[in-house]
């Protein structure tokens, strides 16, 4: 049974980096099969994508945080990593871990974490 | 503001159909990709309700069905039952943006 589980720091001062991590069970993070996803959703907003993992660590992130945003991939511990650096307030949200249905950007969200909320504020 | 344009809200009484619209443009919906549907209760992550445009993953009832057209999507919900009452969100790949796109959401309240 597939289960992803975000974890990391509920709190971030401003300017600081914000560090997520996504456990993944039931599925091989270094398959062939999926890309992973790392979603996030202000509190009270819609759903924001941050970046996604494909294939031997490839990664695609959204244009508005490519400059802030690092992501990936340990396959011994079989997990995927998220930094976003130069927090703000903005950036205060719940952040989801998901897998794509299939090896590719296109394909839909099928299997979610059941998010974390992280806060920056000083 | 979202790349992909939701109403905010809709409503409907139990055992109404409602329908919900997911509004893109060339480079997302009307350049051919696919459209996925998202059902989010409160304090909830996300749930895949429909998927390749009209497409039920195994266990979502038939009373939900979806459908695409030109530049645009609709997701229908017939028989509305008191447990529908949550956010939908659309989603798709935008070709300018290299990734995905989300609606801003709709809230639906089953009166």
């Amino acid at each position: 049974q597939l289960q992803l589980q975000e974890s990391g720091p509920g709190l971030v001062k401003p300017s600081e980096t914000l560090s997520l991590t996504c456990n993944v069970s039931g599925d091989s993070i270094s398959s062939s099969s999926h890309c992973w996803a790392w979603i996030r959703q202000p509190p009270g907003k819609g759903l924001e994508w941050i970046g996604s993992l494909c294939y031997r660590g490839n990664s695609y992130s959204n244009p508005s945080l490519k400059s802030r945003v690092t992501m990936f991939v340990d396959a011994s511990k079989n997990l995927f990593s998220l930094r976003l650096t130069s927090g703000t307030a903005a950036d205060t949200a719940v952040f989801y871990c998901a897998r794509h249905q299939a090896l590719s950007l296109t394909a839909p969200f099928d299997a979610w974490g059941q998010g974390t909320l992280v806060t920056v504020s000083s | 503001q979202s790349v992909l344009t939701q109403p905010p809200s809709v409503s409907g009484a139990p055992g109404q159909r409602v329908t919900i619209s997911c509004t893109g443009s060339s480079s997302n919906i009307g350049a051919g990709y696919d459209v996925h549907w998202y059902q989010q209760l409160p304090g909830i992550a996300p749930k895949l309700l429909i998927y390749d445009n009209s497409h039920r993953p195994s266990g979502v009832p038939d009373r939900f069905s979806g459908s695409k057209s030109g530049t645009s999507a609709s997701l229908a919900i017939s028989g509305l039952q008191a447990e529908d009452d949550a956010d939908y969100y659309c989603h798709s790949y935008d070709s300018s943006l290299s990734g995905s796109v989300f609606g801003g959401g709709t809230k639906l309240t089953v009166l």
